[in-house]
């Protein structure tokens, strides 16, 4: 059983184009994120929503869009898509968010922009 | 600012045993995590420090310093299918933010 899925996998699109990446959880977590990996590794939160209340919102460009439609699902919808975001972005989930609990990822969305 | 530093590279032979150091300088401190990320995969939680000491489980190690804004993991008995990223990450106080290292390729080599 997948703890955290995401889709897709890999996701090649052009410049311009708005896309999304849905995530879904069934761990019953209450807290979910979304983190961008570069091509050095470095892995950035970019948001975080708690009972679907937006908790984390770092310096990303007002193209992308999270949407929590429930506590199980976290989707990300990015407009007008730049070369600059090819990178995989990872959905995480932990129970309640502020307490120093584990973070559980998944898979990873390789995102290329053409 | 946040900044946490670790060596980027590491190399390291099979059967052998291996310290990843990681030191980290950030506003505010709520525990400090280690993640395996292999190639093309996701980050796994290996382990989670909040008090100054040793946690150990099974073949890894993971000691904090808060004075000293230190940490390291301790690889034992390494394996072939240890060679991976270790990345490490510090869990602020606030919103639960947690911010990692730019992580350590370790080689494990026969």
């Amino acid at each position: 059983d997948t703890a955290v899925s995401q889709t897709p996998k890999y996701l090649v699109t052009q410049m311009g184009n708005d896309k999304s990446i849905k995530c879904e959880q069934n761990l019953g977590h209450d807290t979910m994120y979304w983190y961008k990996q570069d091509s050095k590794k470095f892995l950035k939160i970019m948001f975080s929503y708690n009972n679907k209340e937006l908790i984390i919102n770092e310096t990303v460009p007002n193209r992308f869009s999270p949407k929590s439609p429930d506590k199980a699902h976290l989707n990300l919808h990015i407009n007008s898509l730049e070369l600059g975001d090819s990178a995989v972005y990872f959905c995480a989930s932990s129970q309640e968010g502020l307490a120093a609990d584990t973070q559980y990822f998944g898979p990873g969305t390789r995102l290329t922009v053409l | 600012g946040q900044n946490i530093d670790q060596p980027t590279e590491m190399t390291a032979t099979e059967g052998a045993i291996v310290q990843i150091n990681c030191t980290y300088q950030t506003s505010g401190f709520n525990g400090l995590f280690w993640y395996q990320q292999h190639a093309g995969e996701a980050p796994t939680f290996l382990s989670y420090n909040v008090l100054d000491g040793l946690e150990e489980k099974g073949r890894f190690s993971s000691f904090l310093s808060r004075s000293k804004g230190y940490s390291y993991l301790l690889l034992k008995e390494l394996q072939m299918k240890d060679s991976a990223s270790y990345l490490c990450a510090v869990l602020l106080e606030q919103g639960g933010k947690l911010i990692f290292g730019q992580g350590t390729e370790l080689s494990v080599k026969p």
